[in-house]
């Protein structure tokens, strides 16, 4: 079982530059959600989404898009990259609702560096 | 939106010893708050949860407390071992507005041999 995984594992992409990042899990889970982890900044929460079709903007949601077209995948799109976006980037998932532990499974992140 | 703020920032400590963190949440409709731990190049991995019809839980040597009133929450850990060492971060979720979990600044921990 994979659980949740991500690529590319690392990027340098030069500024201005399209990137998407990509995810997939194989839990079913109905929430994914992306995350940038900067020095000093911790976690935070660049978007989500409760259930396929739907996604919602976190707390740094400019820059960047998702799509939520099935259960399993959900990409984050850098459309013209920025120096600033240079991080990395966890997606993780969890089951809401019915079954709802609250816990979130992380992927093993995406080292991205924007020139 | 829910904001998490997390203390200290850099916390060490010899080997043995207690280590306690703490953080505060600021939307009073979050009730469930979960700590990760992540060690050096790792993913985050959940340590200890605890909802807000609970004052405390302990696990082993790890224990957590809430506060729903003053709006705070902390981790205390026991008996401090080297392999404790790591950065630990608080969150708080809600369902409002759909499903998010808000993490705090995180706390790197260090545990002296």
């Amino acid at each position: 079982i994979a659980g949740i995984t991500q690529a590319p594992t690392s990027q340098i992409l030069a500024a201005g530059r399209r990137m998407t990042l990509r995810c997939t899990q194989d839990m079913r889970h109905n929430a994914m959600y992306w995350y940038r982890q900067d020095l000093g900044l911790g976690l935070r929460l660049i978007h989500y989404s409760n259930t396929a079709g739907t996604t919602g903007k976190g707390e740094v949601p400019d820059g960047y898009s998702v799509s939520r077209a099935n259960t399993d995948d959900f990409p984050l799109t850098l459309a013209s990259a920025v120096p600033s976006q240079t991080s990395v980037y966890f997606c993780a998932s969890s089951q809401r609702g019915s079954g709802d532990t609250g816990e979130l499974f992380f992927g093993e992140g995406s080292r991205l560096t924007v020139l | 939106g829910e904001n998490v703020e997390q203390h200290p920032s850099t916390l060490s400590v010899q080997e043995g010893d207690s280590a306690v963190i703490k953080c505060t949440y600021s939307d009073s409709a979050s009730n469930y708050f979960p700590w990760y731990k992540q060690e050096l190049g790792k993913r985050p991995q959940l340590i200890i949860d605890i909802r807000s019809n609970v004052g405390e839980k302990k696990d082993q040597r790890i224990a957590v407390t809430l506060n729903k009133t003053a709006k705070h929450f902390s981790l205390h850990i026991t008996e401090t071992q080297p392999e404790d060492s790591a950065v630990y971060f608080c969150a708080a979720s809600t369902n409002t507005g759909g499903f998010k979990t808000i993490f705090g600044a995180g706390t790197r921990l260090f545990v002296k041999a």
